[in-house]
């Protein structure tokens, strides 16, 4: 079973610090997907990382994945109200389809 | 906005009874997924179906069925409705079933309550 463990699991900050949620498991992945939903809503995609080492960026936000594909990371500099929301990141099981494993996610919240 | 849909948006009904949700996937993805959400189980798998096939299956009870149309529109099917039935449900489709980055798109979801 893969299994994907986020820390931290909640997150409460103020406007303008910065914030680092992480994503582990024992396994190697083909790719990891990041996704933010917010309450009642649909996750949406932020971004997917496939090679080891890979880092990507969005604005703020910056994604890592381990050497090994077995961990990444989100840091998000300057936190903005906005970003309050449900982080979530997912791996596909390759075996009978790509069924996406996801982590419990971390439930961030930037004050004013 | 994902691209794809989900109706209806919200569905309150009682124990014991039938609901169906739909969805239909973003335009020229051929597979679809079904998702449940609850506060004490977070986003879990239930059944995948690629080009109108069943592909594969994850933790979804016998009360509970899907198909996908030859327009690639899929419906998931919950009978015998229970209490702890009540969730958010999510469709999402992706291009292929073993093709690109594993990437999926979310529709808004339909929240069940059953009382």
């Amino acid at each position: 079973t893969q299994l994907l463990e986020q820390s931290p699991q909640f997150l409460s900050i103020q406007e303008g610090e910065n914030l680092t949620v992480y994503c582990n498991s024992s396994s190697v992945f083909s790719s990891l997907q990041w996704y933010r939903q917010e309450p009642g809503e649909g996750p949406v995609l932020l971004v997917t990382v496939v090679t080891g080492g890979e880092v990507k960026k969005l604005k703020r936000l910056t994604f890592q994945f381990g050497d090994a594909r077995k961990d990444s990371s989100l840091h998000i500099t300057a936190a903005q109200p906005g970003d309050t929301g449900l982080y979530l990141c997912a791996a596909p099981k390759r075996t009978s389809g790509s069924r996406l494993t996801f982590g419990e996610g971390t439930q961030l919240t930037v004050n004013p | 906005d994902s691209g794809v849909t989900q109706t209806p948006k919200h569905l309150i009904t009682a124990t014991g009874q039938r609901v169906t949700l739909r969805c239909s996937p973003r335009s020229g993805d051929l597979s679809v997924y079904w998702y449940q959400q609850s506060l004490d189980q977070g986003l879990q798998f239930l059944i995948q179906y690629y080009n109108g096939e069943e592909r594969a299956k994850g933790n979804i009870l016998e009360r509970f069925s899907a198909q996908q149309f030859p327009d690639l529109h899929s419906e998931l099917n919950l009978s015998s409705l229970e209490l702890g039935d009540s969730a958010l449900y999510f469709c999402a489709s992706s291009v292929g079933s073993l093709q690109g980055n594993g990437e999926q798109f979310f529709g808004p979801g339909t929240r069940l309550t059953v009382l």
